[in-house]
């Protein structure tokens, strides 16, 4: 089946990175996702990994796949206390029909 | 339109009544997903649409919930005889075919509480 899990909370000082992980079940899962949700916002897609990747950088974003475990990570440097929000791991699975399965989110609190 | 719009933003009903949630896709995205976001969760998928059809409403909770796209770009999702459960936030989203259906556009939601 499909099931996508991350840790609940993560708290960290400003200024040092923020590591958000996350397991997913579905083998057959073509991309995987990092999206953001700040309170009372919709979901803003960060990044995007192929599942034939097993790194991508994107400014202060550092997404980390190892497939074999079905783990993901996301990485974020030098984290600011704009980056205080809800983290959605999730995973795309396609093949007759498309949808994303996301997990319970990580709230990540940033202190100074 | 620039974005996908949610109307209305914000509904409060009464157990038992009916309610209608709409969706106005990206133009030109044949792709429209509803998913519905409680408190604390993560977003749980409902129904997907390829152009007017339904290609999958495995996510749909109950024969309560239903959602239609009669001419492939505005969706409506419809919810009888509501109850206290169903009170959530009710996100759309859209995306394109082929190579770009993987990135899927995110409205703001309908907040739905159910009194």
């Amino acid at each position: 089946g499909e099931d996508v899990e991350q840790s609940l909370f993560l708290s960290v000082r400003e200024g040092d990175s923020s590591v958000i992980n996350c397991t997913y079940t579905d083998s057959s899962s073509t991309y995987l996702y990092w999206y953001k949700q700040e309170p009372g916002a919709g979901l803003q897609l960060l990044t995007y990994i192929f599942s034939n990747m097993d790194m991508k950088q994107d400014q202060r974003l550092t997404v980390l796949l190892n497939k074999k475990d079905k783990h993901l990570s996301l990485r974020i440097a030098d984290t600011q206390t704009g980056d205080s929000a809800i983290y959605f791991c999730a995973e795309f699975v396609s093949g007759g029909y498309n949808k994303l399965i996301f997990g319970a989110g990580t709230r990540l609190a940033v202190h100074p | 339109g620039a974005g996908v719009s949610q109307t209305p933003s914000n509904k409060v009903t009464e157990k038992g009544k009916y309610v209608e949630l709409r969706c106005d896709p990206i133009s030109g995205h044949t792709a429209l997903y509803w998913y519905r976001q409680s408190l604390g969760q993560g977003p749980e998928f409902l129904i997907y649409f390829q152009g007017t059809g339904a290609a999958d409403d495995s996510g749909l909770p109950n024969d309560r919930f239903f959602a239609v796209r009669p001419e492939g770009s505005v969706s409506t999702l419809k919810i009888q005889r509501t109850e206290r459960g169903d009170s959530a936030v009710y996100l759309c989203a859209s995306s394109k075919t082929g190579s770009q259906a993987n990135v899927l556009t995110f409205g703001a939601g309908s907040r739905l509480t159910v009194l």
